[in-house]
């Protein structure tokens, strides 16, 4: 299986900062990698996909990078909707998930 | 608008058994590679299985080989999931997931249901 890290786990910030998480793959996965966000209670909703193509309909201070094993999502300017927990997937094989990164209020 | 709604959760004793459905309206479900995805309380998503558009193809998560079947209808646009043997660790919300793919496995989930809460206890 392929393993998903992410970090950090919990990342507290305000509205407008510029917020990057990174997620690490066991091994290369090309550029086969999703962005999730997810609220408490809530399914989680797709952001990206093949590292770094924005999803119909997702803000574009949402941004994808990456390749191989280092992949980062980026919020360029934090919004109040935000704050959730984003959750990396790589789909070179079965798929599997990061641990999960909480963005929450600073 | 598409919508996909799990339902058949519940409490369930260790060695149990347990079926969930997922309803699923406004696209061509025949068309699309189907999965279940699993969310333990607190913790992070786990892929469980994902079958192709006439379930000639299943694929399963080592975890629960052997104890969980993944099954469609496409008449009833439905997806379930027959859970047996289950496991204290088996407990989480169970979402159903549409593969981003369409025809082709991607393994990429463009929509989710709201979630069904299983829990295995005795």
């Amino acid at each position: 299986d392929i393993q998903m890290t992410q970090s950090p786990s919990t990342l507290s910030a305000s509205v407008g900062d510029r917020v990057t998480i990174t997620c690490r793959a066991s091994q290369s996965i090309s550029s086969w990698l999703a962005w999730y966000q997810q609220k408490p209670g809530k399914a989680p909703k797709l952001l990206i996909y093949k590292a770094s193509s924005l999803e119909s309909g997702v803000p574009s201070r949402f941004s994808g990078s990456g390749s191989g094993t280092e992949f980062t999502l980026t919020i360029s300017s934090l919004q109040p909707d935000d704050f959730a927990t984003y959750y990396c997937q790589q789909y070179n094989s079965f798929p599997t998930f990061g641990q999960g990164t909480k963005v929450e209020i600073k | 608008e598409v919508q996909l709604v799990e339902s058949g959760g519940g409490l369930v004793q260790p060695g149990g058994s347990l079926r969930l459905s997922c309803a699923a309206s406004g696209f061509t479900f025949s068309s699309y590679w189907m999965s279940w995805v699993r969310q333990a309380p607190g913790k992070g998503l786990e892929w469980v299985a994902n079958i192709k558009q006439d379930g000639s193809e299943k694929y399963y998560v080592d975890s629960v080989k052997g104890r969980f079947t993944i099954s469609r209808d496409n008449a009833k646009n439905s997806l379930y999931l027959q859970m047996n043997s289950l496991r204290a660790e088996d407990t989480a919300v169970y979402y159903c997931a549409r593969d981003w793919g369409g025809t082709t496995v991607i393994n990429v989930f463009d929509y989710w249901g709201q979630g069904t809460l299983v829990t295995v206890s005795s």
